[in-house]
């Protein structure tokens, strides 16, 4: 079956842009998870919704937003775009909550670059 | 609150050697554990996970992990790598709040 798709891959944006990344999970999971990868401060986690619920987020300014659809593919907002904010974002989905007991299956990531 | 930590920031090892990648956590109760792998450039993958039962656990690609509760590890080996292998291995645990917690990864070097 598929996996976890992201789009784009790659991104560069200006300051102050906004940004929109996608991600489609494995089929019948209802968990999309978001994090961000830095070579300074590793993975840090951003969202979890499940059901098109947000149960939590991570400590992030509200320019990072997201949401989940009823297909349970999500997105991920970024507005006001900082040089801070390049990374590499990457979307996990689970089977269930959180991952416990099963893990999770990530995407390749969007690797967000901002000058 | 629950941590992980990686104590090597990058192992080399040579192709056909055996491999240990170290990792100690923090949690309160018997923990879900599992070790990830990533490959330049790509997301992560699991390799695998513990959650109770058999203290050593069988992965992908030929690697096996072995909880021990009395040294709070959950170390990550492999009897013989490959070039292929070379990659950043991340440890992580679940944590309150629907998230995970990722230590800070070792990256394998593999050479000749």
């Amino acid at each position: 079956k598929a996996g976890v798709t992201q789009t784009p891959r790659y991104l560069i944006k200006t300051r102050g842009q906004q940004v929109t990344l996608s991600c489609s999970p494995i089929s019948g999971h209802r968990s999309v998870s978001w994090y961000q990868q830095t070579p300074g401060q590793g993975l840090q986690f951003l969202f979890e919704y499940f059901s098109e619920t947000q149960r939590n987020k991570g400590n992030f300014p509200g320019r990072f937003s997201g949401r989940q659809f009823s297909n349970s593919r999500s997105e991920m907002n970024v507005s006001t775009l900082e040089l801070g904010d390049s990374a590499l974002y990457l979307c996990a989905s689970s089977l269930v909550s959180w991952g416990q007991g099963h893990g999770y299956t990530f995407g390749s990531g969007t690797r967000l670059t901002v000058v | 609150a629950q941590s992980v930590t990686q104590p090597d920031i990058h192992i080399t090892v040579s192709e056909g050697a055996s491999l240990e990648l170290r990792c100690n956590y923090s949690y309160g109760a018997t923990p879900y554990l599992f070790w990830y792998v990533q490959s330049p450039g790509q997301g992560l993958q699991l390799l695998l996970k513990y959650f109770s039962g058999d203290t050593l656990v069988q992965g992908i690609k030929g690697f096996e992990a072995e909880f021990k509760r009395s040294q709070s590890s959950f170390n990550l080996r492999k009897p013989s790598v490959h070039w292929s292998d070379a990659a950043e291995y991340f440890c992580a645990v679940p944590s309150k709040g629907f998230k995970t917690i990722f230590g800070a990864g070792t990256r394998l070097f593999v050479k000749a």
